[in-house]
C-alpha cells in the first residue's frame, strides 16, 4: 500500500506569512492527489485536486504543486480564517489514502 | 445546491452494529460514487470505503474488509454504511462524501459511539 507522509505535523505561523505543507508518497503516484482543510467540529473541505487544480470558490491564496512522490500546498498570505488541520489525499484506482494532517497554528 | 444529509447521532454496545445513512440532493445521484472516512476523536481522516451509485460496484479498505457493507438505494438518492462487530476504538466521527477521485461535498458526520 502506498503511504502518504505530511511535514510538518505541526506549523505556527502568523497573518500574511507564506506557508508550505508538504505530502511525500511512498511511492510514485503521478498526479492524483488532493488537498483538504478541516476546521474543528467540521467536515472537510476540498482545496487542490489533480495536485494543483483549484477547487471552485476556493481563494485563489491557496496553490498546489509537485508530482511523483513530493507535493506542496502553499497559502500565500495566510489569513485567519485558514488556521485549520490540512490533509493530503492520493487516490487511484477507488483507493484512497489520508496524510496524517498538518495543523497550522497562530504563532 | 448539492447537499449529503447524514443521519444522526448513534451510541452501541460493543458487538452491535451500527447503520449509518447519508441522503444526497441537488445532482443526479448516479453520476457520483460515495466514499465513507471516519474520524476517531482528536485522530486523522481515515478512508473506510467506496460505492458506486451508478452500479452499486464497492471497494473496501482492507482494514475493514468482511466488516463492513456500503449500499446504495437509488429510488431515494441514499447511501448506507454497516459497520458490524463494533470495539471500542470504533468510536468515531463517520462521514460520507461525493466523488469518484476527490471529494467534493460533504455530509456532516455521524457521531458513532461504542460504549458497554
Amino acid at each position: 500500500d502506498i503511504q502518504m507522509t505530511q511535514s510538518p505535523s505541526t506549523l505556527s505561523a502568523s497573518i500574511g506569512d507564506r506557508v508550505s505543507i508538504t505530502c511525500r508518497a511512498s511511492q510514485s503516484i503521478s498526479g492524483w492527489l488532493a488537498w483538504y482543510q478541516q476546521k474543528p467540529g467540521k467536515a472537510p473541505k476540498l482545496l487542490i485536486y489533480e495536485a494543483s487544480k483549484l477547487q471552485s470558490e476556493v481563494p485563489s491564496r491557496f496553490s498546489g504543486s509537485g508530482s511523483r512522490t513530493e507535493f506542496t500546498l502553499t497559502i500565500s498570505s495566510l489569513q485567519p480564517d485558514d488556521f485549520a488541520t490540512y490533509y493530503c489525499q492520493h487516490y487511484n484506482g477507488y483507493t484512497w489514502t489520508f496524510g496524517q494532517g498538518t495543523k497550522v497554528e497562530i504563532k | 445546491q448539492v447537499q449529503l444529509v447524514q443521519s444522526g447521532a448513534e451510541v452501541k454496545k460493543p458487538g452491535a452494529s451500527v447503520k449509518v445513512s447519508c441522503k444526497a440532493s441537488g445532482y443526479t445521484f448516479g453520476s457520483y460514487g460515495i466514499t465513507w472516512v471516519r474520524q476517531a476523536p482528536g485522530q486523522g481522516l481515515e478512508w473506510m470505503g467506496w460505492i458506486s451509485a451508478y452500479n452499486g460496484r464497492t471497494n473496501y479498505a482492507q482494514k475493514f474488509q468482511g466488516r463492513v457493507t456500503m449500499t446504495t438505494e437509488t429510488s431515494t438518492s441514499t447511501a448506507y454504511m454497516e459497520l458490524r462487530s463494533l470495539r471500542s476504538d470504533d468510536t468515531a466521527v463517520y462521514y460520507c462524501a461525493r466523488g469518484n477521485g476527490q471529494f467534493d461535498y460533504w455530509g456532516q458526520g455521524n457521531l458513532v459511539t461504542v460504549s458497554a
